[in-house]
């Protein structure tokens, strides 16, 4: 399987407990997004790299959560001290900058539960 | 930022038609994507949109109107599989990341 990998898929945590989830690209893609969804809403753009550069933060972003991508390959999000209103699917994307219209391709989600 | 509306909710008949519109309101343009959702998975790509016209693509077609800020999905010969939501989404220009609408949830009925 080539697409976008996540992991874990599914988290449930504890309030203020810190969670981590990791993204592997489509391998040949330089470009990588992280995205949140809740139910009933589109997908809510937090944060984009070009390689390992991190070029974009939404301010949904809150100093609670961090992303890296420290080789551009794979990327990690983090939330710290985690509140209810963080339990939400956080998707993956990645993208190859190319004629083809840059077409953005999700993985599967991490859902996280926070109890 | 940008101002994506779609409808919340269409119902359909199976093997009919269905017209899902989108309007949006951007800065600079830089294509329009759709994408199916099923319940709990992640969206995939179905179409892209970034000069005026239909893009046909099997059963499923979509248009843009840059002048007026719409695109529209077309899904032919609905089957039961096609119930999900839709997601119209934007791209800015000189931007790489989209944005999203809140989605269409279409309910195939038998």
């Amino acid at each position: 399987d080539t697409g976008v990998s996540q992991d874990p898929r599914h988290k449930i945590t504890k309030r203020g407990q810190n969670v981590t989830f990791r993204c592997d690209p489509i391998s040949e893609h330089n470009r990588l997004y992280w995205y949140r969804q809740t139910l009933g809403q589109g997908p809510e753009f937090l944060t984009y790299f070009q390689n390992e550069a991190q070029l974009e933060k939404s301010r949904l972003l809150s100093d609670r959560f961090s992303a890296e991508r420290p080789k551009g390959s794979f990327s990690t999000l983090e939330i710290q001290r985690t509140e209810q209103g963080d339990s939400a699917m956080y998707l993956c994307a990645s993208s190859l900058n190319g004629p083809a219209g840059n077409t953005i391709y999700f993985g599967e989600g991490s859902w996280l539960t926070v109890v | 930022g940008q101002n994506i509306d779609q409808p919340t909710e269409m119902t359909a008949t199976e093997g009919a038609i269905v017209q899902i519109n989108c309007t949006y309101q951007t800065s600079g343009f830089n294509g329009l994507f759709w994408y199916q959702q099923h319940a709990g998975e992640a969206p995939t790509f179905l179409s892209y949109n970034v000069l005026d016209g239909l893009e046909e693509k099997g059963r499923f077609s979509s248009f843009l109107s840059r002048s007026k800020g719409y695109s529209y999905l077309l899904l032919k010969e609905l089957q039961m599989k096609d119930s999900a939501s839709y997601l119209c989404a934007v791209r800015d220009f000189n931007d790489y990341k989209l944005s999203f609408g809140a989605g269409t949830t279409v309910t195939v009925r038998a």
